[in-house]
């Protein structure tokens, strides 16, 4: 079975800092990655995925994350944080010709101070 | 265009009550995902749905849980007996096809009594 684990429950970060946000994976078989972000009260979006080829992916906001595959990670990078980036980050993996399903990690509540 | 749309966008209900909770996907989109976030369990998958194939329904937590996908497009899923435990929100997916990004939808706030 496929499991998703976000090692941080909660990140605290002043304005401008930069942020890593950790995600590790257990799978036996292919996976497609992905992050999504919930802002408070909203929806979820996605950030980022990927599929396959390079292994630096770059999403929206000036998110981006890099695959490894040796050490079965998907970590999530941000250069310098905004107010506006305060929003729960979740890790999902779906696998390769299981239809798309998304299993999801615990979550990462990013908390941006100015 | 038309987002992912949900209704309704909270439902309170008591204990024992059947409740739907329905989805309109994007024009188009093929799949069709419900998912279940709550505080206890995180985000978990429910049932997905793909064209005319029987849908994936290996992420129900008990024959409560039922979910139906009319004409290839809304789809309603029924919780029966409600409990407290189905107190969650909602989400409901959608993309183009398998494998493609999803889109979610605003979800229904359900809180069983």
């Amino acid at each position: 079975a496929q499991s998703v684990t976000q090692l941080d429950s909660q990140v605290p970060v002043f304005e401008e800092a930069p942020v890593e946000l950790r995600c590790n994976y257990s799978s036996s078989v292919s996976v497609y990655l992905f992050w999504y972000v919930q802002y408070p009260n909203q929806g979820l979006q996605l950030l980022l995925k990927y599929l396959s080829g390079s292994t630096l992916v770059k999403g929206i906001n000036g998110f981006e994350a890099e695959f490894n595959k040796s050490q079965t990670s998907f970590h999530l990078r941000k250069p310098s944080v905004h107010i506006s980036d305060t929003a729960e980050y979740f890790c999902a993996v779906s696998v390769y010709n299981q239809g798309g399903k998304l299993i999801f990690g615990q979550g990462t509540e990013l908390s941006v101070k100015p | 265009g038309a987002g992912v749309s949900q209704s309704p966008s909270n439902k309170v209900t008591e204990k024992g009550k059947d409740v739907e909770l329905r989805c309109d996907p994007i024009s188009g989109h093929t799949a069709l995902y419900w998912y279940r976030q709550s505080l206890g369990q995180g985000l978990e998958f429910l049932i997905y749905f793909q064209g005319n194939s029987a849908p994936d329904k290996s992420g129900l937590p008990s024959d409560r849980f039922s979910a139906e996908r009319t004409g290839g497009s809304v789809s309603t899923l029924t919780i029966q007996r409600t409990q407290q435990e189905d107190s969650a929100v909602y989400l409901c997916a959608s993309s183009s096809r398998v494998q493609e990004t999803q889109y979610f939808g605003p979800g229904t706030r359900l809180l069983v009594l």
